[in-house]
């Protein structure tokens, strides 16, 4: 059971390159989110999903598009890329309910 | 919305003491998950505990709803408990799907 899955774990841009980080989870789950944290601080809310072609926001989607094609997969794609995204991004997922959250190990990504 | 506030922001100790790590949060909460971030960056889940008292190994988390708080306890502490301990509350049903995060109590184990 690989849990909660991303892809890449590292990765370096240039500003005004678009890219997508990659989550997949086999568990089943209808909630997936994705987070960014930033060096000394707590994990942000970007964007979530209740279930296949449902989106919302978060706390900073700005810059963020995501969708969810499938219950599996929630990619999130960055546009073009700003020094300000450099960050560490984790997806996340839930079954429905007051059910825990399982993380992805994250995906370290540098915007120069 | 939600705020969650973590206590205290560091800790450092010597191994073997214990310590306790607090979590307030300003509303009524249905989930609560306490996470342990490891060196190399993982958010490790420790546990779900919405309400009432959990216990695994060395470590135990107590919630009381009621009063809005969480605490996570150490005891006899070990060098690899070191990092960075986060809670992490689900408030309400309109946005279900919305988790948020305190900003981290980091302990440092020394040996």
């Amino acid at each position: 059971n690989a849990g909660v899955t991303q892809t890449p774990k590292f990765q370096v841009l240039k500003t005004g390159q678009s890219m997508t980080l990659q989550c997949a989870q086999d568990m089943n789950h209808e909630y997936m989110s994705w987070y960014r944290q930033d060096p000394g601080m707590g994990l942000r809310l970007i964007h979530y999903s209740v279930g296949a072609g449902i989106t919302d926001q978060g706390e900073v989607p700005n810059g963020y598009n995501v969708s969810r094609s499938t219950t599996e997969d929630f990619p999130l794609r960055l546009l073009s890329a700003a020094p300000s995204q450099t960050s560490v991004y984790f997806c996340a997922s839930r079954a429905q309910g007051n059910q825990p959250q399982h993380f992805g190990d994250g995906t370290r990504l540098s915007i120069l | 919305g939600i705020q969650v506030e973590q206590s205290p922001p560091d800790l450092i100790l010597q191994e073997g003491a214990n310590s306790t790590l607090r979590c307030n949060f300003s509303d009524s909460v249905n989930n609560l998950q306490w996470f342990h971030q490891n060196p190399w960056g993982q958010l490790i889940n420790l546990f779900y505990i919405p309400s009432g008292t959990k216990q695994n190994g060395r470590l135990s988390a107590t919630t009381v709803a009621t009063e809005r708080y969480s605490l996570l306890y150490i005891s006899s502490s070990q060098t690899t408990d070191s990092g960075v301990y986060f809670c992490a509350v689900l408030s309400g049903y309109s946005s279900a799907s919305k988790i948020i995060f305190g900003s981290g109590t980091r302990l440092s184990i020394r040996p």
